[in-house]
């Protein structure tokens, strides 16, 4: 089964700063997806960034971050330019690629990593 | 687009009772999902449905009910609530990944119900 995991419970990062969370994930797949989302104090699940398995170019979405790497499993997000509206827990997730047997591709979430912004 | 919508967005329930929440998407994704996060923890899978009339249990399905008779509405019904099932519930939706484009992969998430069962 596959399993994600987040090793940083809590991180802060001083305003303009670059901080990295750090993700790792089990799989025997070849084909899935990997997910960044933030969850502000509104709780509001938002995505921050997607990378696809097959591609080997890290994704940015401006100042997020990928740094993936695929034999070592690991999944870590990168945000530069620290803004406190960063401020939030940070999910990781993995979503399988489609499963023919049963036409659901699993979605499984790590615990989540507490970013603090110090201004 | 209103995307996910979820109410109530706050509930207390007595131990016993009973109550549905509610959850819609007008983006006719085929995939809709029921997670509850707890305090200080991620996300669990409590059912999903891979389209009307499809729904199966995910990680945590016990005390719960689902069903699906349109591709909008997914509604998670609680019977004889207890303690533990005080927890923030989400609902996602998204299209699956047999379409073939990463794109579509993305879940989108509604606001959260807060539920507290005393």
């Amino acid at each position: 089964a596959q399993t994600v995991t987040q090793s940083q419970p809590e991180m802060s990062v001083q305003e303009a700063e670059t901080v990295t969370l750090s993700c790792t994930y089990d799989t025997s797949e070849s084909d899935y997806y990997l997910f960044w989302y933030k969850q502000p104090p509104s709780r509001q699940m938002i995505l921050v960034i997607r990378q696809e398995a097959y591609k080997q170019q890290n994704a940015t979405e401006n100042r997020f971050s990928v740094n993936f790497q695929k034999a070592a499993k690991s999944f870590s997000l990168k945000i530069s330019d620290s803004q406190l509206g960063d401020a939030a827990m940070y999910f990781c997730a993995y979503r399988s690629g489609w499963d023919r047997k049963t036409s659901y591709d699993k979605v499984i979430f790590g615990p989540g990593t507490s970013l603090s912004v110090i201004p | 687009n209103a995307g996910v919508t979820q109410t109530p967005k706050f509930r207390i329930l007595k131990i016993g009772q009973s109550m549905t929440l509610q959850c819609t998407q007008d983006m006719n994704h085929n995939y809709m999902y029921w997670y509850r996060q707890d305090p200080g923890m991620g996300l669990k899978l409590i059912y999903y449905s891979v389209g009307a009339g499809i729904t199966d249990k995910g990680e945590v399905p016990n005390g719960y009910n689902v069903s699906r008779s349109t591709t909008e509405d997914f509604p998670l019904r609680l019977e004889l609530a207890a303690p533990s099932q005080t927890s923030v519930y989400f609902c996602a939706s998204s299209y699956g990944s047999g379409t073939g484009d990463m794109f579509y992969n993305e879940q989108f998430f509604g606001p959260g119900t807060r539920l507290t069962v005393l």
